[in-house]
């Protein structure tokens, strides 16, 4: 079995501080996707990235990036100068690629952080 | 379209009704996803297609719970007798091509926000 574990429900920073969001996961399986997404306060769920299991280099996005650590399993976002529009549920996801015939994206999401970036 | 689109926006039904949740993908996308997020939760898997074949219905709670995608794209989520516990948001989301051919990127809809009552 799959679990995502975020342990912060809810963080609040100061704009341009930097804040880091933690994801902690669990799978039997050696190859896996691991993903970010983001829920602004309108509700949809917006992309941010996906990780393969095998690849372990760190990634930067603008002010975003990524740390995956395969030895404790875990897979942190952190946001740097944080601003009013970072605000929102951020929800860090687990696949197993499950072979049907093809993979699937059978995700297996964490309860999400709220982060409230204050002005 | 030019995003996933989803109908209704919104549900009101009364315990015991059967309700039907419509899905129109990215035009072109292979694969289709139902999840469900109840609040304060994340969005837990239901079931998905690869064309109009049902993959993997393994997510979805009781047989109460049925989805289909018969042209391999527009895809309905039902579910029959329902009760106050499916109360939830049902999100639908595509991806252009098979998992592990492509970027690895989910497009969700708005999402279905269903109240049982």
């Amino acid at each position: 079995a799959q679990k995502v574990t975020q342990a912060q429900t809810e963080i609040s920073v100061v704009e341009k501080e930097d804040v880091t969001l933690d994801c902690v996961y669990e799978t039997r399986d050696t190859t896996y996707y691991l993903f970010w997404y983001k829920q602004p306060p309108s509700g949809e769920l917006v992309f941010l990235i996906r990780r393969n299991s095998f690849d372990e280099q760190n990634e930067i996005s603008g002010r975003y990036s990524w740390n995956f650590q395969k030895s404790t399993s875990s897979f942190n976002f952190t946001i740097t100068a944080s601003q009013v529009v970072d605000s929102a549920v951020y929800f860090c996801a687990l696949s197993e690629l499950a072979y049907s015939g093809a993979g699937s994206y059978q995700l297996t999401f964490g309860k999400g952080t709220k982060l409230s970036v204050i002005p | 379209g030019a995003g996933v689109s989803q109908s209704p926006r919104y549900k009101v039904t009364k315990r015991g009704q059967d309700v039907a949740l419509r899905c129109d993908p990215i035009s072109g996308h292979v694969s289709l996803y139902w999840y469900r997020q109840a609040l304060g939760q994340g969005p837990e898997f239901l079931t998905y297609f690869n064309y109009e074949a049902q993959q993997d219905k393994s997510g979805l709670p009781n047989d109460r719970f049925s989805a289909e995608r018969p042209e391999g794209s527009i895809s309905t989520l039902t579910i029959q007798r329902t009760e106050q516990r499916d109360s939830a948001m049902y999100r639908c989301a595509s991806s252009p091509g098979l998992a592990g051919a492509d970027t690895g990127e989910l497009f969700f809809g708005e999402g279905s926000r269903l109240t049982v009552l």
